[in-house]
């Protein structure tokens, strides 16, 4: 069975970082494109981030370009993204999800960063 | 503003059809096959609904279909169930210079 479990959120002070993990189980993980979404409390579904199996090509939404990171450790079946210089406007549940061709295929539970003084 | 355009909802009767549009343009659904549709109960994480306009993933009820015309991408559900009821999301590949991936703003559809 497909597992992406999505961990390392939390309350942080406009600002600050945080990083998000993400374990992956049941599939060949250094196989697939993984991707960060996020949706914001009571609205919509937003892509942030993308990496290519092998994590040598990225790719991020111009919101959060230069402040986030994406990042992953195959032999740990683990994605990351590290996040910099928070805003308000980050404020979300961040899913993983992983990529089969041109869609998502299996998504996270998510994992709610609350960016707030 | 959502790249793509949906309504922001639907309602019908169980037992009846209704059709969800999304519409973009000749940068995402119209210039690409990759058009996805996601199903999301409250609390939840998105579901794969129809991938690639128009298939179904072992599991999705064949209530469930998906098509294209121009830059408009349509999911159709049949038979209406009370578990339909969900917000749904059209997504699409982008080959925009500020994006890769964009989503609809998403749809409420009630069971009335």
């Amino acid at each position: 069975e497909v597992q992406l479990v999505e961990s390392g959120g939390g309350l942080v002070q406009p600002g600050g970082s945080l990083r998000l993990s993400c374990a992956a189980s049941g599939f060949t993980f250094s196989s697939y494109w993984m991707h960060w979404v996020r949706q914001a409390p009571g609205k919509g579904l937003v892509w942030v981030s993308r990496i290519n199996s092998d994590g040598s090509s990225t790719s991020y939404a111009d919101s959060v370009k230069g402040r986030f990171t994406i990042s992953r450790d195959n032999a740990k079946n683990t994605l990351y993204l590290q996040m910099n210089s928070l805003r308000a406007e980050d404020t979300a549940v961040y899913y993983c999800a992983s990529f089969s061709g041109w869609y998502a295929a299996y998504w996270g539970q998510g994992t709610l960063v609350t960016v707030s003084s | 503003q959502s790249a793509l355009t949906q309504p922001a909802s639907v309602s019908g009767s169980p037992g009846q059809s209704i059709t969800i549009s999304c519409t973009g343009t000749s940068s995402d659904v119209g210039g690409y096959n990759y058009v996805s549709w996601y199903q999301q109960h409250p609390g939840k994480a998105p579901k794969l609904m129809i991938y690639d306009v128009s298939n179904r993933p072992s599991g999705v009820s064949n209530r469930f279909s998906g098509s294209k015309s121009g830059n408009t991408a349509s999911l159709t559900i049949s038979g209406l169930q009370a578990e339909d009821e969900a917000d749904y999301y059209c997504s699409s590949y982008t080959s925009s210079s500020t994006s890769y991936w964009v989503f609809g703003g998403g749809t409420k559809l009630t069971v009335l």
